[in-house]
């Protein structure tokens, strides 16, 4: 079975500094790799997602990410963060295509320090 | 606006009592799947279902029912067999095809015991 593992519960960063949030996943195969941001009693909306290809992956909101394949890493990045970045972040992977679902790391509550 | 409605945004349940979760959307998505977040642990997957008529149970289905009668609805009962309930219920969509759909998720409902 499938499992993601994101290491840092909290993680504080400077506003303006730079971000990065780890992932690491366990699939046998080639997995589909997610990330999803909650702002508090929020649904989830979607910051990125990888399938093949580039390894360097575009999202919204300036974020990106790089799938390491060695390393079973999918760690998001951000240039430089803005107060409205503070917010739950989770990564996710999908099994069997995606259709049966998702499998959620316990995600990182991102705090930034004005 | 395409999107996914889930109602009502809080919900109270009596010790016994079944209650369930109304989910809408009309983003004319074959898969539709409910989530449980709880703090510190992410989403798990309760129930999903791919097509009309047809589900299979998740991560923790114990406690939890649904049904797939339209294409655009799956609402989720929390049964009294539930012995914890509290949480943060969460539904998502998404098309069906191999892998590369990634889910939207709907603003979620808190339920709570009295």
């Amino acid at each position: 079975a499938q499992s993601v593992t994101q290491p840092d519960i909290h993680i504080t960063v400077s506003e303006g500094a730079s971000l990065e949030l780890r992932c690491n996943y366990s699939y046998g195969a080639t997995p589909y790799l997610f990330w999803y941001v909650q702002s508090p009693g929020q649904g989830l909306q979607l910051l990125l997602k990888y399938f093949s290809g580039d390894t360097l992956v575009q999202g919204i909101k300036g974020f990106e990410a790089e799938f390491k394949r060695s390393q079973s890493s999918f760690n998001l990045r951000k240039p430089s963060v803005h107060w409205s970045d503070a917010a739950e972040y989770f990564c996710a992977v999908a099994a069997g295509g995606g259709a049966d679902g998702l499998t959620f790391g316990k995600g990182t509550h991102l705090i930034i320090q004005p | 606006d395409g999107g996914i409605t889930q109602s009502p945004k809080y919900l109270f349940r009596k010790e016994g009592q079944n209650v369930t979760l109304s989910c809408e959307q009309n983003l004319n998505h074959d898969a539709m799947y409910w989530y449980r977040q709880d703090p510190g642990q992410g989403l798990r997957l309760i129930y999903y279902s791919q097509i009309v008529n047809d589900f299979q149970k998740g991560d923790i289905a114990e406690g939890y029912s649904v049904s797939r009668e339209k294409k655009e609805s799956f609402p989720l009962t929390v049964t009294s067999a539930q012995k914890n309930p509290t949480a943060f219920y969460l539904c998502a969509s998404s098309k069906s095809g191999p892998g590369n759909q990634p889910q939207h998720f709907g603003d979620g409902t808190r339920l709570s015991i009295l």
